[in-house]
């Protein structure tokens, strides 16, 4: 596609429910990313995929959070038993390879409530 | 630990003015940095990738410098208007995938 597509645009998740939020990336990017952004600050690393293989991460919060990219293109962010804390923006971005330029999706806005 | 900062943190400016926004890092070994804009609700536009071989980069009234060495980059907007009001985000590619951000600078241009 033209873009970094994300799903759901909006999220409102009552405390320990589980939710799925999913990353269309570009057609042929090979690298993957998700980041979180809390109000008022800068996005914040979670977790890098090349391909299928989930390379780095060291930044999902909890063992709450899981990420998968089972075939090298749609991504899938789980949260889990969802806290108040995990209320965020989850934004997706994905890159032809390392050291080029990310483009971003529009991001999931999740309240826990 | 890298560590990215930008100010000012808010900057309201009448239209037509010339302005800088600042970031800086505090480890001087990066493969690139990035400039993007993010409008209420959205998700980050990229304007500029300097790589760390680069010293400015310009798009259209945008020009972004980089100087490695002292771990500073800043982002010139000329002629300013309504519609550059935005946060301005600086990011640092410091692993040559993971980008580091800033908290960013919010600009609001007065008509």
């Amino acid at each position: 596609g033209a873009g970094v597509s994300q799903s759901p645009r909006y999220k409102v998740a009552k405390r320990g429910q589980d939710v799925a939020l999913r990353c269309d990336p570009i057609s042929g990017h090979v690298s993957l990313f998700w980041y979180q952004q809390a109000l008022g600050q800068g996005p914040e690393f979670l977790t890098y995929f090349q391909n299928e293989a989930q390379l780095d991460k060291s930044g999902l919060p909890s063992d709450r959070f899981f990420a998968e990219r089972p075939e090298g293109s749609v991504s899938t962010l789980k949260i889990q038993r969802t806290q108040q804390e995990d209320s965020a923006v989850y934004l997706c971005a994905s890159s032809r390879r390392d050291f080029y330029g990310y483009t971003f999706g529009s991001g999931t806005r999740l309240t826990v409530v | 630990k890298q560590e990215v900062t930008q100010i000012p943190a808010a900057l309201s400016v009448p239209e037509g003015e010339n302005l800088v926004l600042n970031c800086s890092f505090t480890d001087s070994a990066i493969y690139n940095l990035q400039w993007f804009r993010q409008d209420p609700g959205k998700g980050l536009t990229s304007l500029l990738l300097i790589q760390s071989s680069q010293r400015e980069q310009t798009s259209g009234r945008l020009n972004a410098s980089l100087d490695k060495s002292s771990g500073r980059s800043t982002l010139y907007i000329a002629a300013s208007q309504p519609g550059d009001s935005a946060t301005y985000l600086c990011a640092v590619n410091h692993s040559s995938y993971k980008l580091i951000f800033g908290s960013g600078t919010r600009l609001l241009v007065r008509p």
